[in-house]
């Protein structure tokens, strides 16, 4: 079966600190990986993706992420955090075995920097 | 304006009503999606359309009922809803339907089914 897992429901980090949310996916052949971001009372906004190629995809608002193949994982990472990086975060998977074009989503983490 | 925007941004209505949601997209795509978005879940798909055909409906009850007159909008026609039914209801867009384009989402719609 098709799913991505995002086993932190909450991430905690201090400004200024390196920050990690975690994703790993589990989805036959080649999958396309992406993050997005959802402010409070906002939709989701794209991140980033990756397609092919190199395995360190940046993003927007200084974010990165790393596909790695061996342990079917993808993620989010950024150098510094700003209180203006707390928000929930989603990683999302499609394949072409995910049912046409079905985005799967993970549940969600929720960032929070403190000051 | 620009990107994705839905209306009504807030939505409370009675198990008996009938009430549409509305999306439009000014970013010259031609697929469109509604999700649910309820807490603490993954968000889950409900309808895709691709140059305003349907191409997925993931077995949502016949309460719920999409329209896509055309490639910038898309209605979700609302009727006798449950309470669990509840939940933010999410538009989004993107280039045609590719297995490698991202999404983009308007603000979504917080329904109240009392």
């Amino acid at each position: 079966a098709q799913s991505v897992a995002q086993p932190e429901d909450q991430v905690n980090v201090a400004e200024g600190n390196p920050l990690t949310v975690k994703c790993t996916y589990s989805v036959s052949g080649n999958p396309y990986l992406f993050w997005y971001v959802q402010y409070p009372n906002r939709g989701l906004q794209f991140l980033l993706k990756y397609i092919t190629g190199d395995n360190l995809v940046k993003g927007s608002y200084g974010f990165e992420a790393e596909f790695n193949k061996s342990q079917t994982s993808f993620h989010l990472k950024k150098p510094s955090a700003l209180v203006s990086d707390s928000a929930l975060y989603f990683c999302a998977v499609r394949g072409l075995n995910t049912g046409g074009f079905k985005t799967i989503f993970g549940a969600g983490t929720r960032l929070f920097v403190k000051a | 304006e620009t990107g994705v925007t839905q209306t009504p941004r807030h939505l409370v209505m009675g198990m008996t009503n009938k009430k549409s949601l509305k999306c439009e997209q000014h970013l010259g795509h031609n697929a469109m999606y509604w999700y649910k978005q309820s807490a603490k879940k993954p968000l889950e798909l409900m309808f895709v359309y691709n140059f305003k055909e349907q191409t997925e409906n993931n077995s949502v009850p016949s309460r719920f009922s999409p329209e896509c007159p055309n490639s910038s909008h898309l209605f979700l026609h609302l009727h006798t809803l449950q309470p669990e039914d509840s939940a933010l209801y999410l538009c989004a867009s993107s280039q045609p339907l590719q297995v490698s384009t991202e999404q983009f989402f308007g603000p979504g719609t917080r329904l109240t089914v009392l």
